[in-house]
């Protein structure tokens, strides 16, 4: 079982719509990234919570420590969201794990 | 733009070779990371290093070695090198040792 796992592995969704991509991980963990992989395969840092929600557009991340959960929540989806979302934690050290990734495909 | 930047984007070699991949962190940023994303194994962590020093290992194989210079960039030397080593390889930078880290665009290496 990956210390990481992510839900779903895919998600197709409308333009418009609420969606909310979810991340469990096993290890107790000092922080945890949302990060976006585009097609063209760069990364970009979304966000790095250790506790409680942030917020930074139409995104929004939540935490719980306890429960060992984070989620990813897009509103208003627009088809520039497709792309791949990765949730990454730091447990050992400053080295990142990283779960499988969530493609999303959001259509007009 | 993170502010991170890899050198070459693209590299194509052959079998038995060795490459060097050049990164230069956010100025200001202390620590390097490098990590391999390759089809079938996703992202892993390669190495660390923080102000010149390696500070912690991944899933490194000997044939590669990397190392951060006074001015706070940091090469991946690659050796000897095999089908699989096709990947693309990332770096990326932080401030401190628990800090975010901000990703390069990678480098995607090519092995035939």
């Amino acid at each position: 079982k990956n210390e990481v796992e992510q839900s779903p592995q895919n998600l197709t969704a409308q333009e418009g719509e609420f969606i909310t991509i979810n991340c469990s991980y096993s290890v107790g963990i000092s922080a945890l990234h949302w990060l976006q992989q585009h097609p063209g395969g760069g990364i970009v840092s979304l966000f790095m919570l250790s506790s409680g929600k942030k917020k930074h557009g139409r995104l929004i991340a939540t935490i719980n420590i306890q429960e060992k959960h984070s989620s990813l929540h897009i509103t208003a989806s627009h088809p520039r969201d497709s792309a791949v979302y990765i949730c990454a934690v730091l447990a050992s050290g400053s080295r990142l794990t990283f779960g499988e990734g969530t493609q999303l495909t959001v259509n007009p | 733009d993170s502010g991170v930047t890899q050198t070459p984007k693209h590299l194509i070699t052959a079998t038995g070779q060795r490459v060097t991949l050049r990164c230069s962190p956010r100025s200001g940023d202390l620590s390097v990371y490098w990590y391999q994303q390759s089809l079938d194994q996703g992202l892993q962590f390669l190495i660390q290093y923080y102000n010149g020093e390696e500070r912690a290992k991944g899933n490194i194989l000997e044939r590669f070695s990397a190392q951060q210079f006074p001015d706070l960039h940091s090469e991946l030397n690659l050796s000897s090198l095999e089908l699989g080593d096709s990947a693309l390889y990332f770096c990326a930078s932080s401030v401190g040792l628990h800090n975010e880290q901000f990703f390069g665009p990678g480098t995607r290496l090519t092995v035939l």
